[in-house]
């Protein structure tokens, strides 16, 4: 049973444009969602979060929407730059327990 | 700020052995640290939750015994995989966050995660 989910395994985007990354989740109880940044063999950083009694985060160049009603929330990356390469990942926590669910993943590729 | 040290960053050993794996916060106190697994190509598996000076609440099919954790401290958690096997082989990660559970949200903080290799 997949909570989260992130439908799009990969994702090209041309430097300079927009990055939009998507994931829905099931879970009616999730009220925190973050994104994080995973190169190869290293462990995930945090780029982002959101509580859900919010519906936009901005942390410079990174945008986080949520939308609970549609059970969704996005990343938006903006101007990409070559090193935004990388695998993103959003994860969700329920009721101030930090057990997070984490999403499979899309493999982002900046395009120079 | 917020820096968590995983040791070591690769391990092979031969199947029976134990392999012990160690995750630190460097620059914060960290109250409640979590154990994930990670195969190719797939998300990360919450292994199990652990917090400072009390017992670790694993996950559904998470074998105790196999899998000891032990968090005696404010800034160390060790993972113990033992009587390893060929399918223990995955790449662990631990991370941490300063919250008490059920208290606040705060980040996980990563480390850099561990390759064991089990032949």
């Amino acid at each position: 049973d997949q909570q989260v989910k992130q439908n799009s395994p990969s994702l090209s985007v041309q430097e300079g444009r927009i990055s939009i990354l998507n994931c829905d989740y099931t879970n009616s109880m999730f009220d925190y969602f973050l994104w994080y940044k995973k190169y190869p063999a290293e462990g995930p950083t945090f780029l982002i979060s959101i509580s859900s009694i919010k519906d936009k985060n901005e942390d410079g160049r990174f945008t986080v929407f949520l939308n609970k009603s549609a059970k969704h929330l996005s990343l938006h990356i903006v101007p990409s730059q070559p090193g935004d390469s990388a695998v993103y990942f959003c994860a969700a926590s329920a009721g101030g327990n930090e057990k997070l669910t984490f999403g499979t993943g899309t493999r982002l590729t900046i395009i120079p | 700020g917020a820096v968590v040290s995983q040791h070591p960053s690769w391990v092979i050993c031969k199947s029976g052995t134990s392999v012990k794996i160690e995750c630190r916060s460097l620059d914060f106190q960290a109250t409640t640290m979590f154990w994930y697994r990670q195969f190719p190509k797939q998300s990360l598996m919450l292994m199990a939750t652990s917090n400072e000076g009390s017992k670790a609440t694993y996950e559904q099919g998470v074998e105790k015994d196999k899998f000891l954790i032990n968090h005696a401290s404010l800034t160390l958690s060790t993972l113990t995989v033992t009587s390893a096997h060929p399918e223990d082989s995955s790449f662990y990660i631990c991370s941490a966050t300063a919250g008490f559970l059920g208290y606040s949200n705060q980040p996980q903080h990563f480390g850099d995660g561990t390759r064991l290799s089990i032949l």
